[in-house]
């Protein structure tokens, strides 16, 4: 079966850009989105269709996606983007999360 | 705008069955389609199945084929996933989400319901 594959944590200083990978075989050729799950909430979407940000999501969110990652770049991390944020994709008509990973904000 | 509602917590015995519901508001026609998708506590997201509001066709994850059935009543605007033989594996907050026909993310999710499994 298809999986995606997120590093467990990243850490980043407030102001600095924090990059979060998410590895799969031929991603590339797929569309990638990304979620933000702060705890106690529901997923939201911050990135879709590889590069877009629905409305609502800052600018500093941004995407990419080329080979076998997708990467999901916050510029300028404030400290209300500490949160668990997870990429997905399809595979044969079934969804796929990556694991998840913890963006720590210190 | 699109709202989804989820109904409450719930306590079941292991070989129990639990019904989740979730009621979708805002949509103008059936063209999307609603994934269930789960969380054990500090664990992953895990993607269960989905089930296209029109039409009703259905495609479940491996992991989860043959114990776990989504269904929907249009007239309702709401779809149900039943997981059957509860293990205590099975306790989790479980998800429902809406993606709009041809489009590969999930925009909207609704706000979790906790299913207990417990002797």
């Amino acid at each position: 079966s298809y999986e995606l594959t997120q590093p467990p944590s990243v850490s980043v200083s407030p102001g600095q850009t924090a990059s979060i990978t998410c590895s799969g075989d031929k991603l590339g050729n797929k569309y990638a989105c990304w979620y933000q799950q702060k705890p106690g909430q529901s997923p939201v979407l911050v990135i879709y269709e590889n590069i877009k940000r629905p409305s609502g999501i800052p600018e500093r969110f941004s995407g990419s996606n080329s080979g076998n990652t997708a990467t999901l770049t916050i510029s300028g991390t404030q400290a209300m983007d500490e949160a668990d944020y997870y990429c997905q994709a399809w595979d044969r008509n079934s969804v796929v999360f990556g694991g998840g990973t913890k963006l720590t904000v210190l | 705008q699109v709202q989804l509602v989820q109904s409450g917590p719930e306590v079941k015995k292991p070989g129990a069955s639990v019904k989740v519901s979730c009621k979708a508001s805002g949509y103008t026609s059936t063209s999307y389609v609603i994934h269930w998708v789960r969380q054990a506590p500090g664990q992953r997201l895990e993607w269960m199945g989905w089930i296209n509001a029109g039409n009703a066709n259905t495609k479940y994850s491996q992991r989860f084929q043959g114990r776990v059935t989504i269904t929907r009543d249009t007239s309702a605007s709401t779809a149900y996933m039943e997981l059957s033989s509860l293990i205590s594996e099975d306790t989790s907050v479980y998800y429902c989400a809406t993606q709009s026909q041809g489009k590969p993310h999930l925009e909207h999710w609704g706000q979790g319901t906790l299913v207990t499994v417990s002797s």
